[in-house]
């Protein structure tokens, strides 16, 4: 039973155009959200995050938007560059004990065509 | 900044052989992780080190061994591989088992024939 899904796995879009990637997740213990972005042949690395109790978190060109009553959260990128083409990550935290417990989705391969 | 380092990065190991993925961060961390990454699939957490010393397992322990050896290094050992054991691992670190960041290692890419 996947708690956190990423229905999308690929979604293309033409460069300076905002690119929306979806996440939605089925536990109401999660509080933490993050997306990572990977590329081929590299590890995930961290992109932006929000905390359940905020709604919006904007770091340059990239927000994300949590909606905690449908269990919904989104990455934009406004514009999209060529450079952004990777798989995104949407993760999810809950405290178990003293230690967090990261849920992974299973990604979206964004292409952002030139 | 190497930040998180493991090796190897490709393997190919026969049915039923051992091996040892090696990681190390230099960041400091207390925390360190373990992860696998198969297709269409989301990264699944392996085994966790909290702190030096400590080990817990993670959602898919089945077939790994772990060892914390010092705040630097995780290891990851298979001791008997199984097909179902080609993916792609991941190790990662974070300050303390409590932050909501972690930080990837560039990964292992093992294949069990």
């Amino acid at each position: 039973d996947q708690q956190v899904k990423q229905n999308s796995p690929s979604l293309s879009v033409q460069e300076g155009r905002i690119s929306i990637l979806n996440c939605d997740y089925t536990n109401s213990m999660f509080d933490y959200f993050l997306w990572y972005k990977k590329y081929p042949a590299e590890g995930p690395t961290f992109l932006i995050s929000i905390s359940s109790i905020k709604d919006k978190n904007e770091d340059g060109r990239f927000t994300v938007f949590l909606n905690k009553s449908a269990k919904h959260l989104s990455l934009h990128i406004v514009p999209s560059q060529p450079g952004d083409s990777a798989v995104y990550f949407c993760a999810a935290s809950s405290l178990s004990g003293s230690a967090r417990q990261l849920t992974f989705g299973s990604g979206t391969q964004l292409t952002v065509l030139p | 900044n190497a930040g998180v380092t493991q090796t190897p990065k490709f393997q190919v190991l026969k049915t039923g052989q051992s091996m040892t993925l090696q990681c190390a961060q230099d960041m400091n961390h207390n925390s360190m992780y373990w992860y696998r990454q198969d297709p269409g699939m989301g990264l699944r957490l392996i085994y966790y080190s909290a702190s030096e010393g400590t080990t817990d397992k993670g959602e898919v322990p089945n077939g790994y061994n772990v060892s914390r050896l010092n705040k630097r290094e995780f290891s990851l050992r298979l001791e008997s591989a199984a097909p179902s054991q080609t993916s792609v691992y991941f190790c990662a670190s974070s300050e303390w088992v409590g932050s909501n960041t972690i930080y990837f290692g560039e990964g292992s890419w093992l294949t069990v024939v």
